[in-house]
């Protein structure tokens, strides 16, 4: 079974700085996708960014950017000039490429935090 | 992205009483909808997958004839939650998947659901 591991709870960044999240997966497929989610105070999930495997790009989304690293099932979330708006819990996803039916598999989730 | 809506967004009922909760999807024809529950500072876990015209797919642990599914139509999917007690208190959520296999899930709000 496919397994995301985040291993930083809650991080914390000063507003106009940058701040890397972390999240670890492990699969044995050799297609699959991977997405970063934020859901803010109102639950509300909203995509970030998303990252096909097959592609050695790392995909950029204006301020985000991500860290792919296939072989070592990396894919970290790199936020640039932080926003008050940033604050929000950060949820990596994990889906197999096997049809648009197919299940995310979610990791615990980091808390950023955006300071004045 | 895809607008998909839920309702209600919150409810509040007693122990033992039935709740049902409406996923619609908005934008395009959905055959394959999710079931997601969420607890307090906690990921979204994947209660079921909801297939339109057969049954829907359970994950493990979960109870088939506690939480009833219902994909009625190619746009709505609804959940039953029967005979609630206190610990189904959670935030239910439910998404679509993306017309195509690189789309990302689409979410809709989420419903709060209390029980007395």
């Amino acid at each position: 079974a496919q397994t995301v591991t985040q291993s930083q709870p809650e991080m914390s960044v000063q507003e106009a700085e940058t701040v890397t999240l972390s999240c670890t997966y492990d699969t044995s497929e050799s297609d699959y996708y991977l997405f970063w989610y934020k859901q803010p105070p109102s639950r509300q999930m909203i995509l970030v960014i998303r990252q096909e495997a097959y592609k050695q790009q790392n995909a950029t989304e204006n301020r985000f950017s991500v860290n792919f690293q296939k072989a070592a099932k990396s894919f970290s979330l790199k936020i640039s000039d932080s926003q008050l708006g940033d604050a929000a819990m950060y949820f990596c996803a994990y889906r197999a490429d096997t049809g648009t039916a197919s299940k995310l598999t979610f990791g615990t989730g980091t808390r950023l935090q955006v300071t004045l | 992205g895809a607008v998909v809506s839920q309702h209600p967004s919150r409810v509040i009922c007693k122990s033992g009483t039935s709740v049902k909760i409406e996923c619609r999807s908005l934008d395009f024809q959905a055959t394959t909808m999710f079931w997601y529950r969420q607890f307090p500072k906690q990921s979204l876990m994947l209660m079921a997958t909801s297939n339109e015209g057969s049954k829907a797919t359970y994950e493990q642990g979960v109870e088939k004839d506690k939480f009833l599914i219902n994909h009625a139509s190619l746009t709505l999917s609804t959940l039953t939650v029967t005979s609630a007690h206190p610990e189904d208190s959670s935030f239910y959520i439910c998404s679509v998947p993306g017309l195509w296999v690189y789309n990302e899930q689409f979410f809709g709000p989420g419903t709060r659901l209390t029980v007395l």
